[in-house]
């Protein structure tokens, strides 16, 4: 399978312990996109890099969340003391500079945090 | 700030029936309108796309419809089947700036048998 892979798929987490999530951009792709998705609404940005260099974050990307792409290709999403606000779908999506918008998305990780 | 807005928010549509959704967006600025489509479990996929500068785009079932002057834009799903019971999501973005993709609230559709 050579589309966007993301894990783990789900995840539980108690309240206050930090989670991370990795995402295995298409190959070729040099951008690098996180969104966050709630039951029910469209996905939101959160943040998005341009090889390794992270380029724009959302003011929804508070400071306890951190976000990497070394060497420009996987990306990481870390989440220090997680709340329950936090639990939400995190998607990730790439795509090649010059087709920007054409953008493929992973199938997720689904967070709850109790 | 929402800057698209997308309705009805659930549709049910017969087989064989035309399903249509809509979209209204605010920021004059974007210039991609792509429309995704999700189903439970999986993340959103590309399912068409249209720029501003024209008026409509049919790629087999599906047709967008685009009304720049009103800011508006549809999706239309001919022929609907079972199988396109998914939630769309219709989004704006800039596209040769960084391509960050500003999605609607989505519309859950389902085509009854």
């Amino acid at each position: 399978d050579t589309g966007v892979s993301q894990n783990p798929r789900h995840k539980i987490t108690k309240r206050g312990q930090n989670v991370t999530f990795r995402c295995d951009p298409i190959s070729e792709h040099n951008r690098l996109y996180w969104y966050r998705q709630t039951l029910g609404q469209g996905p939101e940005f959160l943040t998005y890099f341009q090889n390794e260099a992270q380029l724009e974050k959302s003011r929804l990307l508070s400071d306890r969340f951190s976000a990497e792409r070394p060497k420009g290709s996987f990306s990481t999403l870390e989440i220090q003391r997680t709340e329950q606000g936090d639990s939400a779908m995190y998607l990730c999506a790439s795509s090649r500079q010059g087709r920007a918008t054409e953008a493929f998305f992973g199938q997720g990780t689904r967070l709850t945090v109790v | 700030q929402q800057q698209v807005k997308q309705s009805p928010q659930s549709l049910i549509v017969q087989k064989g029936g035309i399903s249509i959704i809509n979209c209204a967006y605010e920021n004059t600025a974007f210039d991609y309108f792509p429309w995704y489509q999700q189903f439970p479990g999986k993340g959103p996929a590309l399912l068409i796309a249209i720029r501003p500068d024209v008026s409509e785009k049919k790629e087999g079932r599906f047709t967008i419809s685009f009304n720049k002057s009103a800011k508006q834009f549809s999706l239309h799903i001919m022929d609907s089947q079972p199988g396109d019971s998914a939630t769309y999501f219709c989004a704006a973005t800039l596209y040769n700036q960084g391509g960050k993709l500003i999605f609607g609230q989505g519309t859950e559709l389902s085509v009854k048998p």
